[in-house]
Parts: structure tokens; sequence; C-alpha cells
């Protein structure tokens, strides 16, 4: 079983589109990072969130925290095909020792 | 400031064989942590090296094993290559390690088990 689940798994979309990928969990997390993973690259962070509701903007991209700490989204408004990657969701669990655990990824293509 | 560098890039291996992937962090930074990425499991972590200690260590089997060098530097090795271990092995550095911190990735080495 996966601590971290990620929706969907794969998403193919068209320039200008809007779209959300979720990462949920039923475990409380400290912290949650977003990465961005390009062919043939490692994982780049986007960001971090660390409080219950808390919502961060990066230029088309917003990233909110769930108010449980268990779950978070990541929103992309108008995407571009620069946008294109695999998207990673990774939690520092509450109260352990840091151990991250990764999602599966959500794998991105946006066509022009 | 370079980023994190892993060597090599690409390897091809036999069952059976061992395997040593190679990680320099960023400057300054102390903590090294190794992961293997496949289509099927995702990213999952391996263990974690602070201050040539292993700190963390994930559920993998004792044929992956790690070291941290006196400038930070990190190898792990796996023996007894199996056709499972074929993967993309990650490496990446932070300052302290601490949750939550910035992560910083290097390319990764691609391992082939034939």
């Amino acid at each position: 079983t996966q601590l971290l689940e990620q929706s969907p798994q794969f998403l193919s979309i068209q320039e200008g589109e809007n779209l959300t990928v979720y990462c949920n969990s039923s475990s409380v997390f400290s912290s949650l990072q977003w990465y961005r993973q390009e062919p043939g690259e490692g994982p780049v962070l986007l960001v971090t969130v660390v409080t219950g509701g808390e919502v961060k903007k990066l230029k088309r991209l917003t990233f909110q925290f769930g108010d449980a700490r268990k779950d978070s989204s990541l929103h992309i408004t108008a995407a571009q095909p620069g946008d294109t990657g695999l998207y990673l969701c990774a939690g520092a669990l509450r109260g352990g020792s840091y151990i991250p655990t990764f999602g599966r990824g959500t794998s991105l293509i946006v066509h022009p | 400031k370079a980023g994190v560098t892993q060597t090599p890039r690409y390897l091809i291996k036999t069952r059976g064989q061992q395997v040593t992937l190679s990680c320099s962090p960023i400057s300054g930074h102390r903590s090294v942590s190794w992961y293997q990425q496949t289509p099927g499991q995702g990213l999952q972590f391996l263990f974690e090296y602070f201050s040539e200690t292993q700190r963390n260590k994930g559920n993998f089997p004792g044929r992956f094993s790690g070291r941290q060098f006196s400038n930070s530097r990190s190898e792990m090795n796996v023996s007894t290559l199996e056709l499972g271990d074929s993967a993309l092995y990650l490496c990446a550095s932070s300052g302290t390690g601490q949750g939550g911190e910035k992560l910083f990735f290097g390319s990764g080495t691609q391992l082939s088990v034939l």
C-alpha cells in the first residue's frame, strides 16, 4: 500500500487547459513537497507546504495543503508545453525520523 | 555552485554481478540520500547518510549498501544483482537532511540488469 496516493496517474491535455493533481494519504505529515521531474533528469523542488490550509502560488501553479495535513493539490492554470513532466509529491511524517515518502507521480503531457 | 553529480550515467550489468554508484553532493551539504525509481513502484527511499553515518534506512535487502566519505561524497553498492534491480538510482543532497528540507537531486544512474 502506497502511503501517498497521487491521482490521476496520467494526464494528456492541450495547451491552455487547466488541471489539478491530487496527493492523498491517511497519515498526517509535518510538511509536504511537490517536485517536477523531466525525462533523463532528477526531480526539482517546486514548493514546500507546512501549515494546514496553506496555499502557495508559483506563477501559474497553485499548491494547497489540506487542513488536516493529510492531502495536497496542485492546480495549473493555462498549461503550457513546458509544464510537461512527472509531478511528485513527497511527505515528511509527523513525529518520526525523517524518511521521505514519495507518491508514484502524475505524468503530465501538454500538447501545443 | 555545482549541482549534485552522479556517475556513471548509464550502466549495464548481468545477473549476479555487483555494481558501485557514486554521488558527489553540493559543496557544503552533509546529508546524502539514495532512491530507487521504477515505473511500477515510483521513488523508493534506500538510505540516508550524514557525516559518514547511516542515519536512516529504507526497506531494501542487505544486498544494497552504501557509505559516505569525509568529504560527503557517497557511494552505494548493490551485490548479486537481480533483474528487478533495473532502475534509475537517484541521489539527493541537503544541508542537514531534516524533514521538509529542500532536496537537490542528481540526474541519476540508469542501471540495466540483463
